[in-house]
């Protein structure tokens, strides 16, 4: 199947500094993408979609000023959590739209800590 | 809204013993479903999917039918290996299209040799 990386994989930062997380489809384009955020021992839970070239549209309760998602092109959306606390702590997860296989490929995850 | 229910674990077998994990749905239309699969360390891959009623998914040696009556997709293998061990994930999608899940909760499973 197609592959979408994540970048980076882990990533510890300070209480209330920013943390960019970039998704990248590395064999197909995509013009939708997902960001998913994966509690311990719980399902996904999505966060917003984000579109190529558009603003992303986010989920009921996620607060867009805190997790800013840029979709710049067809290859690419980066997540920033911006000031971050230690609850947001979360494994963040990364998904690609591909129309033509009508399927959902997911990236490997980034582990954020925040201290 | 739609939702998935998936059969808590988490689920210890040992190898070559029958697997299965049961999912239901709710959902207003009529969706499409899917099996997801998130080795350890890695990002969920599709394991097999159905687009409607009575279908049948199947991908190394897993299975499950689309059951509109019972509004099941149970997640079915003969005989699991240590290498199966893993979480799976039921996930449906409205209006036949896997641009929007909606995921159950997870199940683990753990097969000791």
């Amino acid at each position: 199947g197609a592959v979408v990386s994540q970048h980076p994989s882990w990533v510890i930062c300070k209480s209330g500094t920013s943390v960019k997380i970039e998704c990248r489809s590395l064999d197909f384009q995509a013009t939708t993408m997902f960001w998913y955020r994966q509690f311990p021992k719980q399902s996904l839970m999505l966060m917003a979609t984000s579109n190529e070239g558009s603003k992303a549209t986010y989920e009921q309760g996620v607060e867009k000023d805190k997790f800013l998602i840029n979709h710049a092109s067809l290859t690419l959306s980066t997540l920033t959590v911006t000031s971050a606390h230690p609850e947001d702590s979360s494994f963040y997860i990364c998904s690609a739209w591909s129309p033509g296989a009508d399927t959902q490929y997911f990236g490997p995850g980034t582990r954020l800590t925040v201290l | 809204g739609d939702s998935v229910t998936q059969m808590e674990g988490p689920v210890t077998l040992s190898e070559e013993a029958f697997l299965t994990i049961n999912c239901t749905y709710t959902a207003t239309g009529y969706p499409s479903l899917f099996w997801y699969v998130q080795y350890p360390g890695e990002g969920l891959q599709l394991l097999l999917k159905a687009t409607k009623a009575d279908d049948k998914g199947s991908n190394k040696g897993f299975e499950a039918t689309y059951r509109k009556e019972t509004t099941s997709f149970h997640l079915e293998k003969g005989s699991v290996q240590v290498s199966d061990s893993a979480v799976y994930f039921c996930a449906l999608s409205e209006r036949g299209s896997a641009r929007q899940l909606t995921f159950g909760s997870g199940t683990q499973l753990t097969v000791l040799p």
